[in-house]
């Protein structure tokens, strides 16, 4: 158990709708990351966040937002989606921003679009 | 980005060590090497990391080589537990921004036999 709490486990939808992916980080830790990992394109990083505040962006569609809240856990929002975006997000979490401390991960949120 | 070179796939048999190589010829001087592994769905699982010098936790060995451009990740003994795909990745080690997220290649594909 990795301490970080992704939900829904499973999703499934239609093109054109939104939904919101929760992620709680590992209790102490500070910045939460989000990965998108599809078939034809592996695990690619989408957007990190540090104590609340945007760190970096990775290749997040603009239809795509996230946020980090006071109680540190994140939301990633996907809007107007398509087939294209079903996928495994995952979420992960560190202690701090530095690039030498590990990343914990999550189990994801399988998102079918149909 | 800084690119590693890994084995696409490899065999291991239950109960032998096993040696995971990885080429990343372009490092610089204050990129860490982490190690994760990614078990049949789950998400990633951090392994272990290193700058300089070998690396030894519960889990697994890091033998980095003297002039850095390789490095390899030792499983002492394989369990079938230890079936997974396993990512070598070079971390910044400036803080935060684009440094903090993981670039995920396609790793490599270990199977391990009974």
């Amino acid at each position: 158990d990795s301490g970080v709490t992704q939900t829904p486990k499973h999703l499934i939808t239609a093109t054109g709708q939104r939904v919101t992916l929760r992620c709680s980080p590992r209790s102490g830790d500070l910045s939460v990351y989000w990965y998108q990992q599809s078939l034809d394109q592996g695990l690619q990083f989408l957007i990190q966040y540090y104590n609340g505040e945007e760190r970096a962006k990775g290749n997040i569609l603009e239809r795509f937002s996230a946020q980090q809240f006071p109680d540190l856990h994140s939301e990633l929002n996907l809007s107007s989606l398509e087939l294209g975006d079903s996928a495994l997000y995952f979420c992960a979490s560190s202690e701090g921003g530095y690039s030498n401390q590990p990343q914990h991960f999550g189990d994801g949120t399988r998102l079918s679009i149909l | 980005d800084a690119k590693t070179t890994q084995p696409n796939s490899m065999e291991s048999n239950e109960e032998e060590p096993v040696h995971l190589p990885c080429n990343h010829s372009t490092i610089s001087g204050t990129d860490y090497i982490h190690w994760y592994r990614q078990l049949p769905s789950q998400g990633p699982e951090y392994v272990i990391h290193g700058l300089t010098s070998n690396v030894n936790n519960r889990m697994a060995s890091l033998a980095i080589a003297e002039d850095r451009k390789s490095s390899t990740l030792i499983l002492h003994r394989a369990t079938l537990r230890d079936a997974a795909v396993y990512y070598c990745i070079l971390r910044g080690k400036e803080y935060g921004g684009s440094q903090g997220n993981l670039i995920f290649g396609k790793g490599t594909k270990l199977s391990v036999k009974p």
